[in-house]
This record gives structure tokens, sequence and C-alpha cells, in this order.
């Protein structure tokens, strides 16, 4: 298995640009995450979802979309970044349990100018 | 709202000691508590989870205690060994809820 796969590693974008993150998992999780990860700051949730066709807002959504339309697959996507958007992205899975533990994909830097 | 206290100033010890980290928390008592180990450019990675109703939970080298009165956690890894040196990072649920809330984390630098 490769557990939870994250695309790309690295992204630059200009102020203003859009793009998607992909993550994926082959564990058959219900449960996807996405967070980011400043320095000193900690992780913190943006949006998750917990079953296919389904997205919260976590405690950061501003800024940002998701869509959970396969049940391996949830992609986050900027509409127009901005420089408050440099960051680590990371996605992370778990199953159907609320204490379960969470696996992380390897993490996006994305560097908006 | 909850909030997560991680000792961000690095935590120094000699190969073979015991290194022990910090979590406490304010406001309600999580249901569960979770350990992460992250390396530089990785994502973190599950190391032990301990339940309200537990006071202590161990594994191998670590060790993980759980004060519901202090609102405070202890991480331990006994003999450590600079393989162990990685940030450590501690999560709750958040109410009772299959979200986390993750502290900032505390770096570990274990000299040989």
């Amino acid at each position: 298995n490769a557990g939870v796969t994250q695309t790309p590693k690295f992204r630059v974008l200009k102020t203003g640009q859009s793009m998607t993150l992909l993550c994926a998992q082959d564990m058959n999780h219900e449960y996807m995450y996405w967070y980011r990860q400043d320095p000193g700051m900690g992780l913190r949730l943006i949006h998750y979802s917990v079953g296919e066709g389904t997205t919260a807002k976590g405690e950061v959504p501003d800024g940002y979309n998701v869509s959970r339309l396969k049940k391996q697959n949830f992609l986050l996507g900027l509409e127009s970044a901005a420089p408050s958007q440099t960051s680590v992205y990371f996605c992370a899975s778990s199953p159907d349990s609320n204490t379960d533990t969470q696996y992380f994909g390897p993490g996006t830097r994305l560097t908006v100018l | 709202s909850q909030k997560i206290e991680q000792n961000s100033e690095a935590l120094n010890i000699q190969e073979g000691k015991t290194a022990t980290l910090t979590c406490n928390y304010t406001n309600y008592s999580p249901a569960y508590l979770q350990w992460y180990r992250q390396d530089p450019g990785r994502g973190p990675v599950f190391l032990l989870l301990i339940r309200e109703n537990e006071k202590e939970k161990r594994k191998e080298r670590l060790k993980v205690t759980f004060d519901t009165t202090l609102k405070q956690s202890l991480f331990h890894i006994t003999a450590s060994q600079p393989a162990d040196s990685a940030t450590y990072l501690c999560a709750l649920d958040m109410d009772s809820s299959y979200k986390l809330i993750f502290g900032s984390g505390t770096r570990l630098l274990v000299r040989p």
C-alpha cells in the first residue's frame, strides 16, 4: 500500500493564480482531512470529509475549497492564491471511528509570491 | 476554545537518558489524546493514543500519561537514541469528534 500520497510536492504561485492539490489514499478510509502547517502554529484543519460526496469546514477554511467525488481522493483548491496561503499542506485520512489515528501524506510546500 | 501548549524550546538530552515532553490543554477534558512524531520535511506519524479513563499507556520505550486534573499529558522516551531526534506533536479530539487539534510540537535533540 502506498498509504496517503500528495501531488505536487512543491509549487510556486503568483498572487491571484489558482491551483488544486490532490490527495489520494489506498486504505479505504472514510475520513479525510486537509491541514496547513505554519512555523510555531502547529497543524490547523482547513476542511475535512466524512465520506464520499461530503465536505465540511474546519478551523481555517477561508480561501479554500474542497471536493470528494471519489472515496479515495480529496482535492484542495485555491481559487485566487494570496501570500498568506504560503504554507506546507498536509492531507490525512482515518477509518470510521472517532478515536482512530490519522495517517498523513508527505506534504506539499506551497509558496505564493 | 480548546488550546494546547507544548514547549516551543527544543529539548536537548544525552543519549541513554529519558526524554520527557509536556502537553498542556485548557478548557474541556478531551475524550482521548494522541502523540505523533514528525521528521523534517515529512508528515506526522502516529505513536500512541491514551483515553480519558486511562492513566498510563506504554509501547516499547514510549510511555504516555494523562492527568485530567492537571489537564496535562507527559510523553516519555526511555533509553533515548539519536534516532529519536524529531518533533513530537500532541493532539486532542475536538469536542469528542473525529477532528483533532494539534499542538505546535516540541523538538527533541538526542546527542550521541
